[in-house]
């Protein structure tokens, strides 16, 4: 069964220092993997995935995400964190054996401080 | 670019009452989600649909029940409501054609659904 596990509930950073979200994940197969963010009150947000080709994958904000395959981990990075990067950051994987399943991790709130 | 639409954006409804949420998916889209969103919580796979067939079912209670129409949009039908239910209820979309095997999904901005 695929699934994804997101270790910590809460990142606390100051702003402009780099920031770490953490996810593991565990396939039968290849992964699929993405990261959404949710703010207060708003839908999910797609902000990156990774299906093949290089293991840092860049995507909207300044986020990027590394793939490591060892490690089973797709953690979401961004060198400089902005106040505004404050919101909830959910990591799933597509299920390819079940086209149509995304599982979700449970979730990393991620607060900002000015 | 065009996005996921889901109406109501807010409704409020007794125990034991019936809601309908309606959604949107972006255009050309072939797939569509239904999650709910407890306070907290991550989202939970409800239902899906792939060419308005039914396509898989995820942790939908015997009192919900869901389609998708000729013209693409889907409505999620909810009955005999609990208090159990208030949640966020997001409909996403995503395209195994134009895509390819990817299929990123596009969420809406979500309907809650507060049951009193």
């Amino acid at each position: 069964a695929q699934s994804v596990a997101q270790p910590e509930d809460q990142v606390n950073v100051a702003e402009g220092n780099p920031l770490t979200v953490k996810c593991t994940y565990s396939v039968s197969g290849n992964p699929y993997l993405f990261w959404y963010v949710q703010y207060p009150n708003r839908g999910l947000q797609f902000l990156l995935k990774y299906i093949t080709g290089d293991n840092l994958v860049k995507g909207s904000y300044g986020f990027e995400a590394e793939f490591n395959k060892s490690q089973t981990s797709f953690h979401l990075k961004k060198p400089s964190a902005l106040v505004s990067d404050s919101a909830l950051y959910f990591c799933a994987v597509r299920d390819m054996g079940n086209f149509n399943k995304f599982y979700f991790g449970s979730g990393t709130k991620l607060n900002v401080k000015p | 670019a065009a996005g996921v639409i889901q109406s109501p954006r807010h409704l409020i409804k007794e125990k034991r009452e019936t809601a309908t949420l309606k959604c949107y998916p972006i255009p050309r889209h072939d797939t569509v989600y239904w999650y709910q969103q407890g306070p907290g919580q991550d989202p939970q796979f409800l239902i899906s649909f792939y060419e308005k067939m039914q396509s898989d079912k995820g942790s939908i209670p015997d009192r919900f029940s869901a389609q998708q129409f000729s013209d693409y949009h889907s409505e999620l039908n909810m009955s005999s409501l609990e208090l159990g239910d208030s949640a966020l209820y997001f409909c996403a979309s995503s395209s195994r054609i134009r895509q390819g095997a990817t299929g990123t999904i596009y969420f809406g901005e979500g309907s809650w659904l507060t049951v009193v």
